[in-house]
């Protein structure tokens, strides 16, 4: 079973939707991340989550909001989404008292008409 | 601050071919250097990685050499193959304020024609 799933792995919604991605992980991991990624800019960060009490902002957090609901559970909502919001987004966890490696979900490709 | 650069692709190279996709970094302090690949479809996969200065990190046939004295972190392989067609990242473990992060280059598009 993979250790960080993401659903759902596709979605489709108009502009003006509230939308929700969630992300799960089995790694054990404290922290917890979501990132954008579009063709031509990389990995963007969106939010990042360092324990249950712990969120933050990252580049481009604006339009987006999350919640970290338990240490295994981190998740991303568009509260009116736009189409400049599609995107492919990624959720990454990590653990405080390695390296700084972190290991990603399958992603949500996510498209908004 | 901390920044990576890499390549631009797309790159586009034949089987058996001799690969190279250039990093380099700038940063303070002494910070870990990785490499990522992400398949079609697939989310990121941690590659290879390197913790000090003159370090090489392999794997799959990949290496790369954490160059300080260049600030490099350049990938090669002496001959890919059509799977490893894919996107790759380099990034660097560094502190963005004051929390620790990764730092990530925009990713460079290899194609390997058979």
């Amino acid at each position: 079973d993979a250790d960080v799933t993401q659903t759902p792995r596709n979605r489709i919604t108009k502009t003006g939707k509230r939308i929700m991605l969630e992300c799960s992980q089995t790694k054990g991991h404290d922290r917890m991340y979501w990132y954008r990624q579009d063709p031509g800019l990389g990995l963007r960060l969106i939010y990042y989550s360092f324990d249950v009490k712990d969120i933050n902002k990252g580049e481009i957090s604006d339009g987006y909001s999350v919640s970290r609901q338990a240490q295994a559970k981190f998740s991303l909502s568009l509260e009116s989404a736009i189409p400049n919001q599609t995107a492919l987004y990624f959720c990454a966890t990590s653990d405080s008292r390695g390296t700084y490696e972190q290991y990603f979900g399958p992603g949500t490709r996510l498209t908004v008409t | 601050g901390n920044s990576v650069t890499q390549m631009e692709g797309p790159v586009t190279l034949s089987e058996e071919a001799f690969l190279t996709i250039n990093c380099t970094y700038t940063a303070t302090g002494y910070p870990s250097l990785f490499w990522y690949v992400q398949y079609p479809g697939e989310g990121l996969q941690l590659l290879l990685k390197a913790t000090k200065a003159d370090d090489k990190g392999s794997n799959k046939g990949f290496e790369a050499t954490y160059r300080k004295e260049t600030t490099s972190f350049h990938l090669e392989k002496g001959s890919v193959q059509v799977s490893d067609s894919a996107v790759y990242f380099c990034a660097l473990g560094g502190y963005a304020g004051n929390n620790r992060k990764l730092i990530w280059g925009l990713g460079t598009s290899l194609a390997v024609n058979p």
